[in-house]
């Protein structure tokens, strides 16, 4: 089945430095990876997505990054701030239905 | 409207009790599902229901007995749990626009639930 493996699982950044989170995935059929923000006690929440037919999106301060040859997705969260901590979870499609597989999380913490 | 909500918030439960979980959207989205959270962990799905059909049962113990009663409302019934189901159960729902097309799925605010 599919796997989709999420780095660091912890990550702490002074604020205004920049935050990156790499996940990797094993079905060459997936075509859609969104990234969710869950703050704690809260819903996970579309933050970013991309498909499979571009290599990078950038919304403000927030920019993913596919490369489909390597299977591997990237978030990058520019000048964080406080409020950016939270758990980040990336997904990717699952090929036989509405699934997404998730990535194993990562709670980043913004150090004002 | 593009909320999806869902009720209680809480809700404790014995393990021989009978209660239901709710969710709601109105936002036209034909596909529904539920997950289960655990602490620090993903969300993991447990059902999916396509045009108020159920597609997808992650093989979830029958405990759990999920309801589409129309296209804006989801249940999920309860029965007989065990203290290891304590978790977040979140509801969530999408477009559906049909493969290999893929749309946002909105999570509900979830219900924290815990069995005793």
């Amino acid at each position: 089945g599919e796997n989709v493996e999420q780095h660091p699982s912890t990550l702490s950044v002074q604020e205004g430095d920049s935050a990156v989170i790499k996940c990797t995935y094993s079905d060459s059929a997936s075509n859609y990876f969104p990234w969710y923000k869950q703050e704690l006690g809260k819903r996970p929440q579309l933050i970013i997505d991309i498909r499979s037919n571009v290599g990078e999106k950038k919304d403000q301060r927030i920019a993913v990054t596919l490369n489909k040859t390597a299977k591997h997705f990237s978030l990058h969260i520019t000048e964080t701030q406080p409020e950016d901590s939270a758990v980040y979870f990336c997904a990717a499609s699952f090929k036989t239905g509405n699934q997404f597989y998730f990535g194993t999380g990562t709670s980043l913490t913004v150090i004002p | 409207d593009t909320e999806v909500t869902q009720t209680p918030k809480h809700l404790v439960m014995g393990m021989t009790n009978k209660k239901s979980l709710k969710c709601e959207q109105h936002m036209g989205h034909r596909a529904m599902y539920w997950y289960k959270q655990k602490a620090k962990k993903p969300p993991e799905l447990m059902f999916v229901y396509s045009y108020e059909k159920l597609s997808i049962n992650e093989s979830v113990p029958s405990r759990f007995s999920p309801e589409c009663p129309n296209s804006s409302l989801l249940n999920l019934h309860l029965h007989a749990l065990q203290p290891e189901d304590s978790a977040l159960y979140l509801c969530a729902s999408s477009q559906d626009v049909g493969r290999p097309l893929w749309d946002e799925q909105y999570f509900g605010p979830g219900t924290r639930l815990t069995v005793t």
